[in-house]
């Protein structure tokens, strides 16, 4: 099994460009995250969404956007790129257990701005 | 919002020794989750919990709801458990709206 599989794991974009951090999951999971993580510091949750077609603002969503066309697919867009979007990313998807919910993360996108 | 609040931050240990990493949090959870992240690897889950214990191979998770406190064990430990461990909680409204996470316990086992 794949699980969830981000593409591309490294990345070094100039400010002001743009760029899609892609997301897919083949475990039929409603529930998909984009996080990031910075040094010294928890993930922070940047967007949700809880099924095709359903998105959500998370803690930090400045400076982005997502979709969620497909069960499967849940891509990040960078409009104009800032060095403050220097972080790793992760997406991971989950499901609702009886209580809780079992979670699933990708591999990370190390992401530099210059 | 809850906190979550991780000790220690940093851990160095010899192999073999007993390991012990707490992780207190302020709002009341329906799960809380403990997560491995191997130096510029992936996160990978460990453990689930929502009450009690559990325990897989020479790791084990407990957690004391009413004093809003676990503790992830590494038994007999070896320098391939050298990683950052993360505690996570899902709000008690549900999981589908993201884990909130600690900042991490780095730790390091020396041959």
């Amino acid at each position: 099994n794949a699980g969830v599989t981000q593409t591309p794991k490294f990345r070094i974009l100039k400010i002001g460009q743009s760029m899609t951090l892609q997301c897919t999951q083949d475990m039929n999971h409603n529930y998909m995250y984009w996080y990031r993580q910075d040094p010294g510091m928890g993930l922070k949750l940047i967007y949700y969404s809880v099924g095709a077609g359903i998105t959500d603002k998370g803690e930090v969503p400045n400076g982005y956007n997502v979709s969620r066309s497909t069960t499967e697919d849940f891509p990040l867009r960078l409009e104009l790129a800032a060095p403050s979007q220097t972080s790793v990313y992760f997406c991971a998807s989950s499901y609702p257990l009886i209580r809780g919910t079992e979670a699933f993360f990708g591999q990370g996108t190390r992401l530099t701005v210059v | 919002k809850n906190e979550v609040e991780q000790s220690p931050q940093n851990l160095t240990a010899q192999e073999g020794e007993f390991i012990t990493i707490n992780c207190s949090y302020s709002v009341g959870i329906s799960a809380l989750h403990w997560l491995q992240q191997h130096p510029g690897g992936g996160i990978v889950s460990l453990f689930m919990l929502s009450s009690g214990k559990k325990k897989h191979g020479r790791l084990i998770a407990t957690i004391n709801i009413q004093e809003k406190h676990s503790s992830l064990h590494i038994t007999a430990s070896h320098p391939r458990d050298s990683a950052v461990y993360i505690c996570a909680v899902e709000d008690s409204g549900g999981g589908a709206d993201g884990l909130t996470f600690g900042k991490g316990t780095h730790l390091i086992i020396q041959p």
